[in-house]
């Protein structure tokens, strides 16, 4: 099965800061690379995706790049709010129908 | 409806009790996951329908646990005998048969198990 870690665990910035948020993979054949967004007892939801013939996507004050030779994806957020403060699940997979690894969460607080 | 349902959204049981959880994905999904999340942890996988095939039941932590999928439609996840350690949110997610086009999922509320 697929391994993914995420770096950090934890990430404290302050309001209007940049954050990143990297997640790494194992396997070669992944082909989708998610972001997921978890507030506080709400469920994930999907916030930016990639695909493997795409370098970097961005949508307003996110972004995600892509590097498929380093097996590594990164999520961006830019001029961060405090409504960011929540926890970030990547979750790479290739679209063989096999079930979704996700990585081990990242938990962004923005201090205002 | 338009989203993934769960219910019940809380439970409060008893050690020893049998739970049933249920998931009622989204329209025209063939694929379904359950996923436990205690708190302030990460996703843990728990099992995977995908169409007619077999589930990928992988990620049970023991035989208290099972789940069923009738075809496309409806999955209920039951543990049996509940523990302490089994209090944890239960999350549901659902996505379209694999596509090109990635495979997003669509998570539920949740279902919040309290074991007491």
């Amino acid at each position: 099965g697929e391994n993914v870690e995420q770096h950090p665990s934890t990430l404290s910035v302050q309001e209007g800061d940049s954050a990143v948020i990297k997640c790494t993979y194992s396997d070669s054949a992944s082909n989708y690379f998610p972001w997921y967004k978890q507030e506080l007892g709400k469920r994930p939801q999907l916030i930016i995706d990639i695909r493997s013939n795409v370098g970097e996507k961005k949508d307003q004050r996110i972004a995600v790049t892509l590097n498929k030779t380093a097996k590594h994806f990164s999520l961006h957020i830019t001029e961060t709010q405090p409504e960011d403060s929540a926890v970030y699940f990547c979750a790479p997979n290739n679209n063989a129908g096999n079930m979704l690894t996700f990585g081990g969460g990242t938990r962004l607080m923005v201090k205002p | 409806g338009a989203g993934v349902s769960q219910s019940p959204s809380n439970k409060v049981t008893e050690k020893g009790k049998d739970v049933e959880l249920r998931c009622d994905p989204i329209s025209g999904h063939t694929a379904l996951y359950w996923y436990r999340q205690r708190l302030g942890q990460g996703l843990e996988f728990l099992i995977y329908f995908q169409g007619n095939s077999a589930p990928d039941k992988s990620g049970l932590p023991s035989d208290r646990f099972s789940a069923e999928r009738t075809g496309e439609s409806v999955s209920t996840l039951t543990i049996q005998r509940t523990q302490q350690e089994d209090s944890a949110v239960y999350l549901c997610a659902s996505s379209l048969a694999v596509t090109r086009s990635g495979n997003t999922i669509y998570f539920g509320e949740g279902s919040w198990l309290t074991v007491v």
